[in-house]
């Protein structure tokens, strides 16, 4: 398998709270991609990181990224009813490779 | 500018039947994929093609599915004997060019339940 076991969670918060969610992968990837999938839709990508990137910001969105560890979070700060999701990293194997998805944490916001 | 259609939204099976399903890609974008995520997992990766090519189809179970792009815009996809196993939704997605670092654009799926 590509992952590591840090991406088998599920988290329960309340609206206004912060969050991170980490992955870890076992291949080299060129970058790693967060995507967001709400109930009965596909996944819609959040953020993407290079590996010459350590920090990407977008929003309430953060995401950092260590090569060194094969690492990657993704933080939430002021989380909202509506963030409820799963959230999915995705690397590429080193490049020229179709995108591969880790097994998501499931985020629960209460209002 | 419209997304990625699938058709259709849910289907249910008796084991040994078979099913068809269409993706209309955003126009312009080159590669279509194909992605199978059983519940509660991630997307896994079935086949993906640019214009019309496959470029990687070694996940796809070849002895019950198929994948065509015939005049590389619309993408079908064919189970012909589905398996309980097969239970999933299936994803396509599209990007401009396939390049690594490009966004995929998801379509809603298709629902597969096999009986």
């Amino acid at each position: 398998s590509q992952w590591g076991e840090e991406n088998l969670q599920a988290l329960s918060i309340q609206e206004g709270e912060d969050v991170t969610m980490n992955c870890s992968y076992k291949t080299y990837t060129t970058v790693v991609q967060w995507y967001r999938q709400k109930s009965g839709k596909g996944p819609a990508q959040l953020i993407l990181i290079r590996s010459n990137e350590r920090e990407k910001r977008s929003g309430r969105l953060r995401a950092t990224l260590d090569t060194s560890s094969q690492s990657s979070s993704l933080s939430i700060t002021g989380t909202l009813a509506t963030d409820t999701a799963v959230y999915f990293c995705a690397t590429d194997g080193g490049g020229g490779r179709a995108l591969i998805f880790g097994t998501g944490t499931t985020v629960s916001v209460s209002p | 500018e419209a997304g990625v259609t699938q058709s259709p939204r849910y289907a249910v099976l008796q084991e040994g039947q078979a099913v068809s399903f269409w993706c209309d890609p955003i126009s312009g974008h080159d590669t279509l994929y194909w992605y199978q995520q059983p519940r509660d997992q991630g997307p896994q990766l079935l086949v993906y093609f640019r214009d019309e090519a496959v470029i990687d189809n070694s996940q796809l179970p070849s002895d019950r599915f198929s994948a065509v792009r015939p005049k590389g815009t619309n993408s079908t996809l064919k189970i012909q004997s589905a398996k309980q196993g097969d239970t999933a939704t299936y994803l396509c997605a599209s990007s401009p060019t396939g390049v690594s670092a490009e966004t995929l654009y998801f379509g809603s799926g298709t629902r597969l339940t096999v009986l």
